[in-house]
């Protein structure tokens, strides 16, 4: 299987607080996933590079101390959006992939939407 | 980095007509996946496609990557199939996927 869970779906938070993201593989192993942002009428790009067990690799341009991830596992990976504003508002998929079905590619997860308020 | 272009940027269709998305990309890849993004934002992964010809239902795909590129074929369209559709690539296995910039896609009844 190739299955990945994201929670929250949805997040409204105040300015000025942190926000956490789940991002669970069910059925696989994952050493590596990746986190995405969406803004509305946007394509995908990518934020960062989660790595189970040691720092995660950021893109240009993404504050690694406003983002913080986290991969203890091999079955999670988290990322925190700290002291959120308005401009953070956007949508935010993780994806991996199971390295044992290499014909399946990618998996992503149903993604959380954080408005900032 | 790598390149993805995808077109057309937007399509609309009357339900039951065919149609071909294309993604052009600029090197060669190890990975090449076709997504159907639904209203809520899921990503669907509709095919693995780095190189030749997969079937599934109404949908299939065709990537020829000598040439650098893929073609998404949707026959009989449905009003469910509207949504945004992207390809991505990766250049090395296990590595980032790049997306395209997506096509829009209105199937009315």
């Amino acid at each position: 299987g190739a299955v990945v869970s994201q929670h929250p779906s949805r997040v409204i938070c105040k300015s000025g607080t942190s926000v956490k993201i789940e991002c669970r593989s069910l059925d696989f192993q994952a050493t590596t996933m990746f986190w995405y942002r969406q803004f509305p009428k946007q394509s995908l790009m990518l934020m960062a590079t989660s790595n189970e067990g040691s720092k995660a690799t950021y893109e240009q341009g993404v504050e690694k101390d406003k983002f913080l991830i986290n991969h203890a596992s091999l079955t999670l990976s988290t990322l925190t959006v700290t002291s959120a504003h308005p401009e953070d508002s956007s949508f935010y998929i993780c994806s991996a992939r199971n390295l044992l079905q290499k014909n399946y590619g990618y998996t992503f997860g149903s993604g959380t939407r954080l408005t900032v308020v | 980095g790598i390149q993805v272009e995808q077109s057309p940027p937007d399509l609309i269709l009357q339900e039951g007509a065919n149609s071909t998305l294309r993604c052009n990309f600029s090197d060669s890849v190890n990975n090449l996946q076709w997504f159907h993004q639904n209203p809520w934002g899921q990503l669907i992964n509709l095919f693995y496609i780095p190189s030749g010809t997969k079937q599934n239902g109404r949908l299939s795909a065709t990537t020829v990557a000598t040439e650098r590129y893929s073609l998404l074929y949707i026959s009989s369209s449905q009003t469910t199939d509207s949504g945004v559709y992207f390809c991505a690539v990766a250049w090395v296995s296990g590595s980032r996927l790049t997306f395209g910039e997506g096509t829009q896609l209105t199937v009315n009844p």
